[in-house]
């Protein structure tokens, strides 16, 4: 079964601080996703990459960049956090483009 | 503009009883479409998808229904059960550069009494 894993649950970090939130994905899945999950907005899509180093940006990339230097890693980076970031995050992944996307459990930023 | 809507935030049903989402979208180029299902404290899980060329989809309880003239689908559960309570996510896609491009819908929670 595919594992999307992120590495915290919760986190809460304060105004102007480098943030980092990393997902691992254990399928060797091509193509990752980093979203954000808003009450009343869904989930909207921040960045996916389709290869290592490679990167798309999505509906909503300001204030955010990432990293792909491994297949299975994908780095979130809020360069300085601000708390209209203040949010839900999940990553996904999935071996096509086509294809249904798994999705981890989430980490909730709350950036004061 | 949101191009995926739900328009029930939430929805309540008794257990046994048929749970309707509904789901609308603005782009007549999205082609595919999925429902997600999100517990509290975990990540969206797929759960029924559906192309454009097709008009129904089943799989077990649930069943999804495209009307792409009114621009429309529907996710149906026969029975609900307790269990299927839980926040529901739309989504649509078109072919982008890259493959395909998901939107998502805001989600409806849906509440299945016992």
């Amino acid at each position: 079964d595919v594992k999307v894993t992120q590495s915290s649950r919760y986190l809460v970090k304060r105004t102007g601080e480098k943030v980092f939130l990393e997902c691992v994905q254990d399928m060797d899945h091509e193509n990752m996703f980093w979203y954000r999950q808003d009450p009343g907005l869904g989930l909207r899509l921040i960045y996916f990459s389709y290869d290592v180093k490679m990167k798309e940006k999505g509906d909503i990339p300001e204030g955010y960049s990432v990293s792909r230097e491994k297949k299975e890693r994908f780095s979130l980076i809020l360069e300085s956090a601000s708390t209209n970031q203040t949010s839900m995050y999940l990553c996904a992944s999935n071996a096509n483009l086509d294809q249904p996307q798994h999705f981890g459990d989430g980490t909730r930023l709350s950036i004061l | 503009d949101q191009q995926v809507k739900q328009n029930s935030p939430s929805l309540s049903v008794q257990e046994g009883r048929i749970s309707i989402l509904n789901c609308d979208y603005t782009n007549s180029m999205f082609d595919y479409f999925l429902w997600y299902k999100k517990y509290p404290a975990e990540g969206p899980t797929f759960l029924i998808s559906i192309s454009s060329i097709k008009d129904k989809n089943e799989d077990g309880r649930f069943t999804v229904f495209l009307n792409k003239s009114a621009k429309h689908l529907s996710l149906h559960i026969v029975p609900s059960q307790p269990g299927d309570s839980a926040v529901y996510f739309c989504a649509a896609s078109e072919w982008g550069n890259y493959g395909q491009n998901f939107v998502f819908g805001p989600g409806t929670r849906l509440s299945v009494l016992p």
